[in-house]
């Protein structure tokens, strides 16, 4: 359903800083995962992606965990930098893929980088 | 390079009117999609369409409508009927049957003024 009037949970993270995202899903039928970045004023990016025959994905900067058990959902920066300010979103896709290509978007985290 | 284009990147409507956004994209993706965002929200889709000359209705498609006659394009129109059209709307692509993401562009901001 809608979310009107819900607005984005923060997080302040130090810069040089870890910073760790959560996500949690729904469908135990989702086979697929990806975090997407949007910064204020642009569309969102691509950032990394996991399929379920995998618990861990490391990218530069960037590692996603994915625990299929509690249908949970993390995304890990290191050494976090001002350029990481931005929204992140979680966003899953189950199959059958002959249904079409939907993605699921979770509701996003705004992440604050302090200098 | 290939990617998926909208414009205008600012668009002011006054009350009453109807606007259309446009969305083009060179991917030779056969999905494509229209999200609204208001500040400090989430993604809420509108409409999507899986091949040309098809499309459906998303979670928040009142006042809006959309054409699919190109492959390539995928133009939104909001209406006068859409009492609260001031918000951030993105578009995006994917392939059909992939397990790709989407593509997204780089946005419309509509204020009505």
């Amino acid at each position: 359903g809608e979310n009107v009037g819900l607005h984005l949970p923060t997080l302040s993270v130090q810069e040089g800083d870890n910073s760790i995202i959560n996500c949690a899903y729904s469908n135990s039928a989702s086979d697929y995962f990806i975090w997407y970045k949007q910064e204020s004023g642009k569309g969102p990016q691509f950032i990394i992606d996991i399929r379920s025959n995998m618990d861990k994905r490391q990218g530069q900067r960037v590692t996603v965990l994915l625990n299929k058990t509690v249908k949970h959902l993390s995304l890990q920066i290191a050494a976090t930098q001002p350029g990481d300010s931005a929204v992140y979103f979680c966003a899953e896709n189950a199959p059958p893929r002959a249904a079409g290509n939907k993605l699921t978007f979770g509701g996003g985290t705004r992440v604050l980088v302090k200098p | 390079d290939g990617g998926i284009t909208q414009s205008p990147k600012y668009l002011f409507r006054k009350e009453g009117q109807n606007v259309t956004l446009s969305c083009e994209q060179n991917l030779n993706h056969d999905a494509m999609y229209w999200y609204r965002q208001d500040p400090g929200q989430g993604l809420r889709l509108i409409y999507y369409s899986q091949i040309v000359n098809d499309f459906q209705k998303g979670d928040i498609a009142e006042g809006y409508s959309v054409s699919r006659e190109k492959k390539e394009s995928f133009p939104l129109t909001v209406t006068s009927a859409q009492k609260n059209p001031t918000a951030f709307y993105l578009c995006a692509s994917s392939i059909f049957r992939g397990e790709d993401g989407y593509t997204f562009g780089s946005g419309t901001r509509l204020t009505v003024v």
